[in-house]
């Protein structure tokens, strides 16, 4: 069975500040990894994706993620927040070629000004 | 080009009560998916459509739970009856390969 843990229900960072956003995975079989960003009184949207092409990857809003295989992480981070950026961030995994996402409990990220 | 829509947005219905919630995917997709978060916990899958056909609906937490998509369009998830438990927020997702997964703004339920 496939898993994730988002290491922080809460993230706070002050305006400009690095974001470091944590997921841990668990799969037996090679993993398609996800993460999504939920603004308030919106869906979700999909940040960025790991297929098992480069394992740095870039995405939306400035954010990326590096695939560790070695520590099973999947890292979201961004060099300098913004107000903008306060939401829920969710990491999901799925089976390479499945359809079903497991998703971490979320984090909520907050901006200090 | 049009995301994937749900409605209603909000619903609050007494304990017992029937809900149904409808989702319109993204034009030319043939995945859907049901995905529900309750209050405080992580979002779950619930069920998955190809076409009109059921992939997967493992995630379906009781038979007071059905979903359909008739014609491989549209598709719908009715409560029948409502329990307290049930309350929290349905997203409804679409996609064409699977690959990557769009999602909808979500329906949230609360059961009083």
């Amino acid at each position: 069975a496939q898993s994730v843990t988002q290491l922080g229900s809460h993230v706070s960072v002050s305006e400009g500040a690095l974001v470091l956003l944590r997921c841990n995975y668990s799969s037996s079989v090679p993993p398609y990894l996800f993460w999504y960003v939920q603004y308030p009184n919106q869906g979700l949207q999909l940040l960025l994706k790991y297929t098992s092409a480069a394992t740095l990857v870039k995405g939306i809003n400035g954010f990326e993620a590096e695939f560790k295989k070695s520590e099973t992480s999947f890292h979201l981070t961004k060099p300098s927040a913004h107000m903008s950026d306060a939401a829920e961030y969710f990491c999901a995994v799925s089976k390479q070629g499945a359809q079903k996402l497991v998703f971490g409990q979320g984090t909520r990220l907050t901006i200090n000004p | 080009e049009a995301g994937v829509t749900q409605f209603p947005s909000h619903s609050v219905i007494e304990k017992g009560q029937t809900v149904t919630l409808r989702c319109d995917p993204i034009s030319g997709h043939d995945n859907l998916y049901w995905y529900r978060r309750v209050m405080g916990k992580e979002i779950k899958f619930l069920l998955h459509f190809v076409k009109e056909s059921k992939q997967d609906e493992s995630g379906m937490p009781n038979n007071r739970f059905l979903a359909e998509r008739t014609g491989g369009t549209y598709s719908t998830l009715k409560v029948q009856p409502a329990e307290l438990e049930d309350s929290g927020v349905y997203f409804c997702a679409s996609s064409p390969t699977g690959d990557t997964i769009y999602f909808g703004e979500g329906s949230w339920l609360t059961v009083v």
